[in-house]
């Protein structure tokens, strides 16, 4: 059982151009969270998604991010515009149910604005 | 003030030393997790729990729900075991609040 897949793991943008963070959750996994560790900094949670429904995105910056976890395909967290203040480590993590379930994290994927 | 508050925020140890590292909370939750995160930045999570004590090889994790105040031991230390370690709490819904980490050195 394949634990929780990221990709890419390292990811190098320009200031302007878009980012594409993708996660595949443990099998038999269908909710979804995203959370930002900026540098020198501690986790921050984003965005809870279940299949094709994001149940909770009260982290999750107005503008210029969104995030899909669409019925078929992994989980998509996506920056428009990005910035060099984008520069993080994006992680993802997975459960089998919500409240009393573990989650399972993701070895990251580290973007770089330049 | 943070929500979840960790001490020390940096703890150096000789090899073999047993170590404590504590975690507050200050809010109502449904359970604390204990998690590591080594120097290439992937995160793994160690215990989940929401009452008494749970063991794991030279790793023992505690929780005293009305003090809202967690520990996570480590007994027998090794280098191996240098590593940022955050307690995080789920709170309402399934999101975690994080601690800020705990960054350990164990010497040979």
């Amino acid at each position: 059982n394949a634990g929780v897949m990221q990709n890419p793991r390292h990811l190098v943008r320009r200031r302007g151009q878009e980012a594409r963070l993708r996660c595949s959750p443990m099998k038999g996994h269908s909710h979804v969270y995203w959370y930002r560790q900026l540098p020198e900094e501690g986790l921050k949670f984003m965005v809870y998604l279940q299949k094709e429904n994001i149940i909770d995105e009260s982290g999750m910056p107005k503008e210029r991010f969104s995030a899909e976890f669409p019925k078929e395909g992994p989980s998509i967290l996506r920056i428009q515009q990005v910035v060099r203040g984008d520069s993080a480590a994006y992680f993802c993590a997975s459960s089998q149910g919500a409240n009393s379930n573990e989650q399972y994290f993701g070895p990251g994927t580290r973007l770089t604005v330049t | 003030k943070n929500e979840v508050e960790q001490s020390p925020q940096n703890l150096t140890a000789q090899e073999g030393e047993f170590i404590t590292i504590n975690c507050s909370y200050s809010v109502g939750i449904s359970a604390l997790h204990w998690l590591q995160q080594h120097p290439g930045g992937g995160i793994v999570s160690l215990f989940m729990l929401s009452s008494g004590k749970k063991k794991h090889g030279r790793l023992i994790a505690t929780i005293n729900i009305q003090e809202k105040h967690s520990s996570l031991h480590i007994t027998a230390s090794h280098p191996r075991d240098s590593a940022v370690y955050i307690c995080a709490v789920k709170t309402s819904g399934s999101r975690l609040t994080f601690g800020e980490g705990t960054q350990l050195t164990v010497n040979p």
